[in-house]
């Protein structure tokens, strides 16, 4: 079965770059969306068909997807962006989650 | 504004059969081009995908949870629902259902999520 990898934690400092990766097998020939989910929170769509972004969500957050690896960058971090964040493929009819990671604002 | 809202019991025993339903409002679940979905994320952990529904029946399952899962909708109420039989803790997470888009063979991402409905399986 497919299978996409995340690094499971990322630290930024606020106001900087912020990049996480999810890897998987020509993970570029597919589409991926990535969702951020907040303490006691649902999960909300952030980027979806690789790079465009969900309704409401700010312009600070970019989506790439090329090769094996699909990266979500986050420019001027702030400290409301801390959360966890879930890539999602689709592969064979099935949802494929990555294992998420947690991005820390120090 | 479509709002999605999951009910059932929030306890199950062990080797029974959970139940929940996904009630949609702010639109048709009947006559649009969306699937409608339930994730669970057990405490603690990540996302785990357990299947998919088209209105008009067609359904996708997680393989691993396959022999287990049935999910139906109910055009008439709006309304979609989960089955998941002999139930472990291990099935044990919050449960949250959720609208899907998808754009092809290669797409399929979830814009509507509900706020989640947690299911505890204990004697």
């Amino acid at each position: 079965s497919y299978e996409v990898s995340q690094p499971p934690s990322v630290s930024v400092s606020p106001g900087q770059t912020a990049s996480i990766t999810c890897s998987g097998d020509k993970l570029g020939d597919k589409y991926a969306c990535w969702y951020q989910q907040k303490p006691g929170q649902s999960p909300v769509l952030v980027i979806y068909e690789d790079n465009k972004r969900a309704s409401g969500i700010p312009e600070r957050f970019s989506g790439s997807n090329s090769g094996n690896t699909a990266t979500l960058t986050i420019r001027g971090t702030q400290a409301m962006d801390e959360a966890d964040y879930y890539c999602q493929a689709w592969d064979s009819s099935t949802v494929v989650f990555g294992g998420g990671t947690k991005l820390t604002v120090l | 504004q479509l709002q999605l809202q999951e009910s059932g019991p929030g306890l199950v025993k062990p080797s029974e059969t959970l139940s929940l339903t996904c009630t949609v409002s702010g639109g048709p679940i009947s006559g649009s081009s969306y699937y409608w979905g339930w994730i669970r994320q057990p405490p603690g952990k990540g996302l785990e995908w357990i299947g998919s529904i088209y209105h008009s029946g067609s359904t996708y399952y997680n393989p691993s949870l396959k022999s287990r899962v049935t999910i139906s909708v109910d055009t008439s109420n709006n309304q979609f629902s989960l089955k998941v039989s002999s139930v472990t803790a291990a099935d044990t997470a919050v449960y949250y259902c959720a609208r899907g888009s998808r754009g092809g063979e290669i797409n399929y991402y979830m814009d509507v999520w509900g706020r989640g409905t947690t299911v505890t399986v204990s004697s």
